[in-house]
């Protein structure tokens, strides 16, 4: 594998369920991010992790729960979400901290739609 | 309020023309620029980026121009070419406390192109 894989690619669930999106980076990189697009608006950031700890929240619901176990595994737990949380999930990756400006590279994503 | 703005929803070229892609941004904290394409079922892939320090930067067919007194940027693309077909997103950012690009998206650009 090479890049950045996301599973699964499409996922249906209902507002009770519990549910998570895996990402995962072969890149060598020390930072991940996990962003958010609904219908008609831009991607949005969510979560941003460097070496495993969570270094920004951009205010997401309590329902997004983010875990990085490695730098190279970032997951989504997702609980009791609603109707308006469907939308197509991406997982990025960089090299944070370097001389020069770093290029997120991202993942296929997951489309979610929930019932 | 969006903070960075693509007013082309959509675009159509003809094989072999210019494709010009533009993008206007609304805070002048922003110092680093990206152009992010993205195909049908696949996550954004990164094409062409400018410091503010510069006004131009070229990568083979792609060139995009800053004009930062106007809080405007371009994408050039010539010759046009069918595989250019996609859509094109444009990323605005600063460096947070933590050495992360907090990329700010517009909502994106289809280009055609017209064989």
């Amino acid at each position: 594998e090479t890049g950045v894989t996301q599973t699964p690619r499409h996922l249906v669930m209902g507002m009770t369920n519990k549910k998570s999106l895996k990402c995962e980076q072969h890149l060598g990189h020390n930072a991940m991010y996990w962003y958010k697009q609904s219908a008609k608006k831009p991607l949005e950031l969510m979560f941003v992790y460097n070496f495993k700890e969570q270094t920004e929240n951009n205010s997401v619901p309590s329902r997004f729960s983010p875990e990085c176990p490695n730098s190279s595994h970032l997951f989504l737990h997702l609980h009791t979400l609603q109707p308006e949380d469907s939308a197509l999930y991406l997982c990025a990756s960089s090299q944070a901290g370097g001389l020069s400006r770093e290029t997120q590279y991202f993942g296929p994503g997951t489309r979610l739609l929930v019932l | 309020d969006q903070q960075v703005k693509q007013n082309s929803p959509s675009l159509s070229v003809q094989e072999g023309r210019i494709s010009i892609l533009n993008c206007d941004y609304t805070n002048s904290m922003f110092d680093y620029f990206l152009w992010y394409k993205k195909y049908p079922a696949e996550g954004p892939t990164f094409l062409i980026s400018i410091s503010s320090i510069k006004d131009k930067n070229e990568d083979g067919r792609f060139t995009v121009f800053l004009n930062k007194s106007a809080k405007h940027l371009s994408l050039h693309i010539v010759p046009s070419q069918p595989g250019d077909s996609a859509v094109y997103f444009c990323a605005a950012s600063a460096l947070s406390n933590f050495g992360n690009e907090k990329l700010t998206f517009g909502t994106g650009t289809r280009l055609t192109i017209i064989p």
